[in-house]
């Protein structure tokens, strides 16, 4: 299986501030067709999870502009320019290269 | 708007069988390109993707559930449902439904979760 190891697993944050978060994999997500197989999603408190980010920096539909994401083939960020109150939560990225998708540890975003 | 709902016991006693169901509302479930999963996440951690099955009953599973889950599809009913036997206490945990987009290949949408706690 790919591991996905996420960075840092706690980030304080002041609101209007930006805010990035890391994710590495075990192998490389880029597959030959260029799509790169990486996804964020996040986790309000007592929600279920809500993709953000698809195929490395596709936002998906709905989501703010102030989330972007950007990587290479094993190195994944997750960016939010200005950080608001509603974005405290868990943030998990996850492949979809191959089975079994595997999801980060999740970083808790914090105000 | 479609929607996912997960219903089931929330309390199994070890080495018995969990099962849950999923239903599909506000759209049918054979229509369009996608796979429907299940992900769970125990108390304060990770989420882990179990399995997944599309109309025609094409089912994948993850390596290390593999050989005790099981997901079902009943497309007349709407609904699609996932069995997990002989399980521990390492199960208990948040189940998630989710449909995956075969055409775009993401997950799309979420059931709001269902908590299944195995003990005696």
């Amino acid at each position: 299986d790919i591991v996905m190891t996420q960075s840092p697993l706690s980030l304080p944050v002041t609101p209007g501030e930006p805010a990035s978060i890391s994710c590495r994999s075990s192998q490389s997500l880029l597959h030959s067709n260029g799509h790169k197989y990486l996804d964020w999603f996040m986790q309000r408190p007592g929600q279920s999870p809500q993709l953000l980010i698809y195929l490395g920096s596709h936002r998906a539909s709905g989501v703010a502009d102030r989330f972007s994401g950007s990587g290479s083939g094993t190195d994944f960020t997750l960016k939010i320019s200005r950080v608001e109150a509603e974005d405290v939560g868990v943030y998990y990225c996850m492949h979809s290269l191959q089975l079994p998708h595997t999801f980060g540890q999740g970083t808790r975003l914090e105000i | 708007q479609v929607q996912l709902q997960e219903s089931g016991p929330g309390l199994v006693k070890p080495s018995q069988t969990l099962s849950l169901t999923c239903t599909v509302s506000g759209g049918s479930i054979s229509g369009g390109s996608y796979y429907w999963s299940w992900i769970r996440q125990p108390a304060g951690k990770a989420l882990e993707w179990i399995g997944r099955i599309n109309t025609s009953g094409t089912t994948d599973y993850s390596p290390s559930l593999q050989g005790r889950v099981s997901i079902s599809v009943d497309t007349s009913k709407n609904q699609f449902s996932l069995k997990l036997n002989s399980v521990t206490a390492a199960d208990t945990a948040v189940y998630y439904c989710a449909r995956w987009v075969f055409d775009i290949w993401y997950f799309d949408l979420w059931g709001r979760g269902t908590l299944v706690t195995v003990s005696s």
